[in-house]
């Protein structure tokens, strides 16, 4: 099974400000690496399939970048609604495996 | 507008059953793999399974084979998850999402989920 290890576990930041966020994996995933954005009490919600692909109707603050083993979800200007929880998902290979998650934070 | 909806969630003791379902509308159901992802109270989303969207490939996480079923009917745009022998550590919301693109592995639309408790 493919491990997903995500990091800041937390990350604390103010509106308009950069967020960087991490996924490693434990063995390479090419670039079958998707980001979900969710908030409490809701569903998931994809940002970015296929490392740095946006998916529909995402706002172009939002960036993916990687291949392999290490990738990178950022966000370019943090907007109020984007203070949420992150997730990493892996589809190299079965099973699929999520991250851990980040929170991102309002400073 | 595409939308999922669960049903089927509730209350059961260890050892008991339970089927979820998941009603799709708004898109081609029997052209998109499907999913079922859980999340436990308080912690990450957790991958169960996965169906082809012709229903003839099926893949599990190894914490539910051999005690979950998933099934499709795209007569009628529906997903299932048949849970058998539940324990403590099945309790959790469970969402359906559906797959796109070449891929069983991404979902970019998801229903709002079903919460499902084991206790006795």
């Amino acid at each position: 099974e493919i491990v997903l290890t995500q990091s800041p576990a937390t990350l604390s930041l103010s509106p308009g400000e950069r967020a960087t966020l991490s996924c490693r994996a434990s063995q390479s995933v090419s670039v079958y690496l998707a980001w979900y954005q969710q908030k409490p009490g809701q569903a998931p919600r994809l940002l970015i399939h296929d490392a740095s692909n946006r998916a529909t109707g995402i706002p172009a603050r939002f960036s993916g970048s990687g291949s392999g083993t290490d990738f990178t979800l950022t966000i370019s200007s943090l907007e109020p609604e984007d203070f949420a929880v992150y997730y990493c998902q892996q589809r190299s290979n079965w099973p699929l495996t999520f991250g851990g998650g980040t929170k991102v934070e309002i400073k | 507008e595409v939308q999922l909806l669960e049903s089927g969630g509730g209350l059961v003791q260890p050892g008991g059953s339970l089927r979820l379902s998941c009603a799709a509308s708004g898109f081609n159901f029997s052209s998109d793999a499907m999913t079922w992802v859980r999340q436990a109270p308080g912690k990450g989303l957790e991958w169960v399974s996965v169906i082809s969207a012709g229903g003839g490939r099926t893949y599990y996480a190894d914490s539910v084979q051999g005690r979950f079923t998933i099934s499709r009917d795209n007569s009628r745009n529906t997903l299932y998850l048949q849970m058998n022998s539940l324990r403590d550590e099945d309790t959790a919301v469970y969402y359906c999402a559906k797959a796109f693109g070449d891929s069983s592995g991404k979902f970019d639309y998801w229903g709002q989920g079903t919460l499902v408790t084991v206790s006795s």
